[in-house]
């Protein structure tokens, strides 16, 4: 069964920083790309940004609003994905959800998420 | 960026009614096309992908249509734990992006 299990979220203040990471288990993480998606409080869903497998280059891309501030990396040894986020501002309070990719062809979606970890920017 | 409309943001319906939630690429986007549902304070899960494809374990009254621009997610029969809110999202080029969301309430 695959898991994912979030961590390091919190309060912080505008300008601050923080790194979240995601626990994985259950599939073979290496050959998995995974995506971080957010949710403002009461909002709808935001993709952040993901990062391919190693085998793929381990490339990232990134949603504008984060492109520059947050880094998304993984380490495979430890199975664990991680997002690195730089001069934060309010309006990237929200639950972090790290989630894997899956896919059919060039058909991907996102078909396992983790529980959530709220990052609040305050000051 | 693509953007993702959906429609309606929210509506009421009773056990049992047959829904049905539209979703609207702005752009061309072929199949790629996926259906989330979320219940309150809890992650989203995967309903459909590529547009029409039930995920494994999900019950047959949901099922998805369309490609192109337009897209559908019918539930054929509204069961008591249909109520939730449900999101469409575009895979057809990044950045990835979602539809606002329909909210499916008890009448």
């Amino acid at each position: 069964e695959v898991q994912l299990v979030e961590s390091g979220g919190g309060l912080v203040k505008p300008g601050g920083s923080l790194r979240l990471s995601c626990a994985a288990s259950g599939f073979t993480f290496n050959n998995a790309w995974m995506s971080w998606v957010r949710q403002a409080p009461g909002k709808g869903l935001e993709w952040v940004g993901r990062i391919k497998s190693k085998t793929d280059g381990e490339t990232t891309d990134y949603a504008a609003p984060v492109k520059g501030r947050f880094t998304i990396s993984r380490d495979d040894s430890k199975n664990t994905l991680y997002l690195q986020m730089n001069s934060l501002n309010i309006e990237d309070t929200a639950v972090y959800y790290c989630t894997k990719e899956d896919s059919s062809g060039y058909f991907i979606w996102f078909g396992s998420w983790g529980q959530g970890t709220l990052v609040t920017v305050a000051s | 960026d693509i953007q993702m409309t959906q429609s309606p943001s929210s509506l009421s319906a009773s056990l049992g009614d047959r829904v049905t939630i539209t979703c609207r690429a702005s752009q061309s986007i072929s199949s790629y096309l996926n259906w989330y549902q979320q219940n309150p304070g809890k992650a989203p899960k995967l309903l459909i992908y590529a547009a029409s494809s039930l995920q494994s374990g999900v019950p047959s009254r949901f099922s998805g249509s369309g490609s192109g621009t337009d897209f559908t997610l019918t539930i054929s029969s509204l069961q008591p734990e249909d109520f939730a809110t449900y999101f469409c999202q575009q895979s057809y080029r990044t950045p990835l992006t979602f539809g606002g969301g329909t909210k499916v309430e008890i009448k």
